[in-house]
């Protein structure tokens, strides 16, 4: 079945630095890869996302680039800032079904 | 702003109360789905639905129960609350669409503790 793996947390960085956190996945055919967001309190709300090998999913300063040779979707943010202290979620989707498989989450912590 | 919308945010009732859990959305997504979630942060998918009269159980097995006579409501329903129900409920909604799937729209969740 479909699985994602992601870097255990907490990740606490300074402000200003460089943020990576790693992600695989196992998945039959070709999924749809996405990064959500959490911030405390709330839902979770979609990051971004890559339908396709090679993409490149943006928002907000975030990247992520869908590799399928090495299945990885890394999340990269070249300068944190406190306000993007949250819990980060990777996931895929298959085109059958649809359903959404999440990995376990990372906490980031941003400090001043 | 958010398309889905759960009800309470927060709720603190005493073991063995019946309730339910309100979810709504206004987009048309004929998909619904119910995620617990432990303090760890893991999502645990606890019900889904795939379109009006349509409700399956999840990968965690829970003791709650849901209903789907509207496309756009989906409550969960606890008969008799327990402390080991303390936690967070997630619902989510999605779309089906031919080809990529983009993914679920989240509510804010419903913090649930069982006194």
């Amino acid at each position: 079945g479909n699985s994602v793996t992601q870097m255990e947390g907490p990740v606490t960085l300074s402000e200003e630095a460089f943020l990576t956190i790693n992600c695989t996945y196992t998945a039959t055919g070709y999924p749809s890869l996405f990064w959500y967001v959490q911030y405390p309190g709330e839902g979770l709300q979609l990051l971004l996302k890559a339908t396709k090998a090679d993409d490149k999913g943006s928002n907000k300063g975030f990247e992520a680039t869908y590799r399928k040779e090495t299945t990885s979707f890394h999340l990269e943010k070249g300068s944190v800032q406190v306000s993007d202290s949250a819990v980060y979620f990777c996931a895929l989707s298959d085109r059958g079904y649809q359903k959404v498989t999440f990995g376990t989450g990372t906490k980031l912590q941003v400090i001043p | 702003e958010a398309d889905i919308y759960q009800t309470p945010r927060y709720l603190v009732i005493g073991t063995g109360k019946k309730i339910t859990l309100e979810c709504s959305q206004t987009m048309g997504h004929d998909k619904m789905y119910w995620y617990q979630q432990d303090p760890g942060m893991e999502l645990h998918l606890i019900h889904y639905s795939y379109g009006v009269n349509s409700t399956e159980k999840g990968d965690l097995s829970s003791e709650s129960t849901v209903s789907r006579i509207r496309t756009e409501h989906f409550p969960l329903t606890l008969e008799s609350a327990r402390p080991s129900h303390t936690s967070q409920y997630l619902c989510a909604s999605s779309v089906t669409i031919d080809g990529p799937n983009y993914g679920y729209t989240f509510g804010s969740g419903t913090r649930l503790t069982v006194v």
